[in-house]
């Protein structure tokens, strides 16, 4: 069975760049979570998605944003690219809300 | 604000004996709580979770303890082995899951052979 998959999974972006980054759920599974980990730090919540609406956001600027397509597969975009966002970017999807999460591998994004 | 506390930061322990890491909250609106296992590298894996109606949870050689009324859970790793030796995160969600998972910081664990 796959389990979630994301790309790329290194990524280096310029300051002032875009970025998007994909996530494939597990199949079944219609909630999609965005997470940012900091190195040394546990994950922080982004947003969730569930049946392609957006039904939670955590604590980050407008520069972050995302969407859920019909196949339930999910993209992170981040604008105007900051030293800070440097970090991994996780995604996790569960059957329910956040319930048995299951993450990906996720993404290093490296900000130069 | 840190709404888990997760401690100690790190952790180390014998090969065949017994990790604990222990976590609290204050969010009483929490009520899921898992725990993930992570290696360099790697995502988070879901290692076992519980919810605050029952006091422990076991599978296998990882147990949850959960006590309600003082808001604290934790993780024992009985015969701990050097497979072990990972990045270990509570996690809390609460009710409806919309604002995702509250994760602690972390406990580095090695298990010395």
């Amino acid at each position: 069975d796959a389990g979630v998959t994301q790309s790329p999974t290194h990524l280096i972006k310029t300051r002032g760049q875009h970025v998007t980054l994909r996530c494939s759920p597990i199949s079944g599974h219609k909630s999609v979570s965005w997470y940012q980990q900091v190195l040394g730090q546990g994950p922080q919540f982004i947003f969730q998605y569930y049946e392609k609406e957006e039904r939670g956001r955590g604590n980050f600027p407008d520069r972050f944003s995302a969407r859920q397509f019909p196949n339930y597969s999910s993209e992170l975009n981040v604008n105007a690219l900051l030293l800070g966002d440097s970090a991994l970017y996780l995604c996790a999807s569960s059957l329910v809300s956040n319930t048995e999460a299951f993450f990906g591998q996720g993404t290093r994004l490296t900000v130069v | 604000q840190q709404q888990v506390k997760q401690s100690p930061q790190s952790l180390i322990v014998q090969k065949g004996g017994i990790s604990i890491i222990n976590c609290a909250y204050e969010n009483t609106a929490f009520d899921y709580f898992p725990w993930y296992q992570q290696f360099p590298g790697k995502g988070p894996a879901l290692l076992i979770a519980i919810r605050p109606d029952v006091s422990e949870k076991k599978e296998g050689r990882f147990t949850i303890s959960f006590n309600k009324s003082a808001k604290q859970f934790s993780l024992h790793i009985m015969d701990s082995q050097p497979g072990d030796s990972a990045t270990y995160f509570c996690a809390a969600r609460a009710g409806g899951g919309a604002d995702g998972l509250t994760f602690g910081k972390g406990t580095h664990l090695i298990i010395q052979p």
